[in-house]
C-alpha cells in the first residue's frame, strides 16, 4: 500500500480558503477512491473515480466538494470555501491491476481548517 | 443501508495475552469481509474473506467469517506492542463500485 501517493501530507488552511488533496494510485490501479476519517470516526466513503469518469459520488457532500481523475496526472479531491467540519483525514485508495479487487490506501491528507 | 459493526471499541491488553476481535454485519447481497489495521496512517490490509468457516492466516494473525452470524473474528495471539494500533472491519459488498463500508474500529492497546 505504500504505492498510493498522497499529497500534501499535511494541510492547514483558513475558513473560506480551497484545499486541494492531491492523489496518485499504485502502479498499475485505474480506479480510485476517496475516504474521509473523522476524529473518532470510521472511514466514511466519499467517491469513486475511474480515469476521466465519476463513477459513484453518494459520499460527497451536495456542496463545495468534487473530485476529479484526469487522464493524465492524480486525482484531486478539491474542498472549497473550507469550513472547521472539514478538518479530518483525507485517505485515497487504489485498486485494479494485477492486485485485483483489493483496495489499498495511502498515507492520508490531514486537513485542518482553523 | 449496509452496516458494519465492530466490539469491542477498544481493549487494553498485556504482551503475550491472545485477543478476539468482532465484526458484524448487516449487508445485502454479501460478497466480501475485510480487515485492516490502522496505526498512525495508512490502514494496511490484512484480509479479505468471502467464504464461511475458511480460516485465513497470517503468522500470529487469523480471521475467520460466520455467514449465517454474519460476523467474522480476528484473532491475534501473543500479543506484542507492535500490534497496538485500530483493526478496521469492512464490508466490500456495495455494488459493483467496490467501495468500503467501515466499522467505527477496535483500538488495541497492549502494554509490555
Amino acid at each position: 500500500n505504500a504505492g498510493v501517493m498522497q499529497n500534501p501530507r499535511h494541510l492547514v488552511r483558513r475558513r473560506g480558503q480551497e484545499a486541494r488533496l492531491r492523489c496518485s494510485p499504485m502502479k498499475g490501479h485505474s480506479h480510485v477512491y476517496w475516504y474521509r476519517q473523522l476524529p473518532e470516526e470510521g472511514l466514511k466513503f466519499m467517491v469513486y473515480l475511474q480515469k476521466e469518469n465519476i463513477i459513484d459520488e453518494s459520499g460527497m457532500p451536495k456542496e463545495r466538494f468534487s473530485a476529479e481523475f484526469p487522464k493524465e496526472g492524480p486525482s484531486i479531491l478539491r474542498i472549497q470555501q473550507v469550513v472547521r467540519g472539514d478538518s479530518a483525514a483525507y485517505f485515497c485508495a487504489s485498486t485494479g491491476g494485477k492486485t485485483g479487487n483489493t483496495i489499498y490506501f495511502g498515507e492520508g491528507s490531514w486537513l485542518t481548517v482553523v | 443501508e449496509d452496516k458494519v459493526v465492530q466490539s469491542p471499541l477498544s481493549l487494553v491488553v498485556h504482551e503475550g495475552d491472545t485477543v478476539t476481535l468482532n465484526c458484524s454485519y448487516e449487508v445485502t447481497n454479501f460478497r466480501s469481509l475485510l480487515w485492516y489495521k490502522q496505526e498512525k496512517k495508512a490502514p494496511t490490509f490484512l484480509f479479505m474473506l468471502t467464504s464461511s468457516g475458511i480460516e485465513k492466516k497470517s503468522g500470529r494473525l487469523s480471521s475467520i467469517l460466520d455467514k449465517k452470524e454474519l460476523s467474522s473474528i480476528l484473532n491475534i495471539t501473543a500479543t506484542q506492542t507492535g500490534d497496538s494500533a485500530i483493526y478496521l472491519c469492512a464490508d466490500g459488498t456495495q455494488g459493483g463500485s467496490e467501495k468500503l463500508v467501515f466499522g467505527k474500529g477496535t483500538k488495541l492497546t497492549v502494554n509490555p
